[in-house]
């Protein structure tokens, strides 16, 4: 079955750090380009950032809210990609998901990341 | 930056009956525009890409329509499991970025 599994969402404080992880089956992982995006309680979707395969040279994309503070790596050994979330803001609260493809075909049911004190 | 602004905010349409949504762009994005169904719980899936293209088993009563500024997402006889939230989306190249509308949300009436 072609999926997509996050994981590592929580609650943090805010200045805190949270690594998320996206689990992609059923495709070719390493040729796929993966995106995260975010949904803010009661928003609408906002595309957080991007990174392309290493055959297209493994560079990162990223929105301007998050540039900066999030970092975007997979390890195609594990069929996985993260989102490194450091300097976290109450404003990065949401539900994040992972997407693949240059038009976002695939998505996973995402990860809820609460930043509070 | 690129604004995608979709309309009308809400749609009451009943079961079998067609609904018609829009998305305008204040610039041109060309064809570069997506939409997607959204559901609370679930994954986003993909409908529409590079405005008219049905994503990989999306029923033919989608359709999307549109270039330049003003896209037009068309479901031709709504079925119960229609009823959701869309969002038309645009990306670009330079730079990198992809921007997503407000969202319709597909009610029934």
């Amino acid at each position: 079955e072609v999926q997509l599994v996050e994981s590592g969402g929580g609650l943090v404080e805010p200045g805190g750090s949270l690594r998320l992880s996206c689990a992609g089956s059923g495709f070719i992982f390493s040729n796929a380009w993966m995106n995260w995006v975010r949904q803010a309680p009661g928003k609408g979707l906002e595309w957080v950032g991007r990174i392309k395969s290493k055959p297209d040279g493994a560079t990162t994309d990223y929105a301007a809210p998050v540039r900066g503070r999030f970092t975007i790596s997979r390890d195609d050994s594990r069929n996985t990609v993260y989102l490194q979330m450091n300097s976290l803001k109450t404003e990065d609260t949401a539900l994040y998901y992972c997407s693949t493809g240059i038009d976002l075909d695939l998505w996973g049911r995402g990860t809820l990341v609460t930043v509070s004190s | 930056e690129i604004v995608l602004t979709q309309s009308p905010a809400t749609l009451s349409v009943s079961p079998g009956e067609r609904a018609t949504l829009s998305c305008r762009a204040s610039q041109s994005v060309s064809t570069y525009l997506a939409w997607y169904q959204y559901k609370p719980g679930q994954a986003p899936r993909l409908l529409i890409y590079d405005a008219s293209n049905r994503a990989t088993g999306i029923p033919a009563r989608f359709s999307g329509s549109g270039s330049g500024t003003d896209f037009t997402l068309t479901i031709s006889s709504l079925e119960p499991e229609d009823f959701a939230v869309y969002y038309c989306q645009q990306r670009s190249n330079w730079p990198t970025m992809y921007t997503f509308g407000q969202g319709t949300k597909l009610e029934i009436k």
